[in-house]
């Protein structure tokens, strides 16, 4: 199976602060790379698809780069609403999916 | 509309099996690409994916849950059923139901709100 790992595993920033989180392939991937937001007691929204394009109706100020068995999912101003948890997940080729350890976003 | 919900119990014992059910509407498994998939969650912990079914019936599962794991559909009613057997109360999780398809890049791109399965005695 295909690792993914995540980093960091927790993250403090503040309001308006330029964040970016990094997920490794334990081997190449292409672009079948996924990023997720997960707030409590709800369920994972996609962000991110192949590697790059912006899931329709996700603000701007996400944006995912990367190729390989390297990505990185960037915020480029934090709001309020975006601390949460982050997943990056690989769909490459034939099942089984994997998901990174995940990226708790917290507020300094 | 996409939408996806999971039912089933709320508590199982263990040894025993779990069966849960995907019900769906704004899409149907009869329509080319689209594939069904369960994925869990720990309390606390990562997302784990478990199974996926596709619309020729193609089934898949994960390395280590593979023995444990049925995943099957019912196109007439929109719903795909997820049974996993010997439960132990490490499989204490959310277990989620979302939509995946071929055209695309596979990601998850519809959720349900997913449901809390404790496994006690």
């Amino acid at each position: 199976d295909v690792q993914m790992t995540q980093s960091p595993s927790s993250l403090s920033a503040s309001v308006g602060d330029r964040v970016t989180i990094t997920c490794r392939a334990s081997q190449t991937i292409s672009t079948y790379l996924n990023w997720y937001q997960q707030k409590p007691g709800k369920a994972p929204k996609l962000l991110i698809y192949a590697a790059s394009s912006l899931q329709s109706g996700v603000p701007s100020r996400f944006s995912g780069s990367g190729s390989g068995t390297d990505f990185t999912l960037t915020i480029s101003s934090l709001q309020p609403e975006d601390f949460a948890t982050y997943y990056c997940q690989q769909s490459y080729s034939i099942p089984p999916y994997t998901f990174g350890q995940g990226t708790k976003l917290e507020i300094k | 509309q996409v939408t996806l919900k999971e039912s089933g119990p709320a508590l199982v014992k263990p040894t025993q099996t779990l069966t849960l059910t995907c019900t769906f509407s704004g899409f149907s498994l009869s329509t080319g690409g689209m594939r069904v998939n369960w994925i869990r969650q720990p309390p606390g912990k990562a997302l784990e994916w478990l199974a996926r079914i596709d619309r020729d019936d193609d089934k898949f599962y994960s390395t280590s849950l593979k023995t444990r794991l049925t995943i099957s559909k019912d196109t007439s009613k929109n719903q795909v059923v997820l049974t996993m057997t010997n439960m132990d109360p490490v499989d204490t999780a959310t277990y989620y139901c979302a939509r995946t398809h071929s055209n695309s890049w596979d990601e998850f791109d519809y959720w349900g709100q997913g449901t809390l399965v404790t496994v006690s005695s």
